[in-house]
């Protein structure tokens, strides 16, 4: 079973870049047949996906965060990672990781427990 | 503002049957497949039903999901106290740009 975990500061000052990372277990990151998702939730508001990364290593981005989003895969510690950059108070959310097959219509399967990022100076 | 839309709250007593409805457009619901989450703040949201009406190993058959046009539907029977959750729905929409969407969330109260 995979199993996901998110980790990273707590808190960010506005303007600066927001980084997590997400430890993979129960299978290898570098499997072809999954999709490596991020997703926030603000306080008292809707979940929202940030993008994904492919087995090939590229990735696509919501349109609303992409020019501020980078994802990146670490084979080698089993781990994929987010970057936010100029980052704002509403950007304060819990951030989950998530995986999804790459079969038609695959849902998000496995979610790590999130990790709450809070943007404050 | 969620792309899919939920009601904020459901509720029902021990053994009575919810329904929770997840509403959203020809982009999503209506082209792509459903799936329905439950969520405890602070755990890993767990998949409920995948693709409108599958249950992963696991799930009780309490559970069950249904899709029409661009609606879905997920119905919990024989409601128990642990049923206390947060439920969201899910699906993938193709508009401008391909990205998941999801239901603002639908608190259920056992009472």
């Amino acid at each position: 079973q995979v199993q996901l975990q998110e980790s990273g500061p707590g808190l960010v000052k506005p303007s600066q870049t927001l980084s997590l990372t997400c430890t993979v277990s129960g299978v290898s990151i570098s499997n072809g047949n999954y999709y490596w998702s991020w997703i926030r939730q603000p306080a008292g508001k809707g979940l929202e996906w940030i993008g994904r990364m492919f087995p090939s290593g590229s990735a696509n981005y919501n349109p609303s965060l992409k020019s501020r989003v980078t994802m990146s895969v670490d084979s080698s510690n089993n781990q994929f990672s987010l970057k936010l950059s100029s980052v704002t108070a509403a950007d304060t959310a819990v951030y989950y990781c998530a995986s999804s097959n790459t079969g038609m219509g695959a849902p998000l399967d496995y979610w790590g427990q999130g990790t709450l990022v809070t943007v404050s100076s | 503002q969620s792309v899919l839309t939920q009601p904020p709250s459901a509720s029902g007593t021990p053994g009575q049957r919810v329904t929770i409805s997840c509403s959203g457009s020809s982009s999503n619901i209506a082209t792509n497949h459903v799936h329905w989450y439950q969520h405890l703040p602070g755990t890993a949201p767990r998949l409920l039903i995948y693709r409108n009406n599958e249950r992963p190993s696991g799930v009780p058959d309490r559970f069950s999901g249904s899709k029409s046009g661009t609606s879905a539907s997920l119905a919990i029977s024989g409601l128990r106290s642990e049923d206390e959750s947060d439920f969201y729905c899910a699906a993938w929409d193709n508009s401008l740009s391909d990205v998941w969407v999801f239901g603002g969330g639908t608190k259920l109260t056992v009472l």
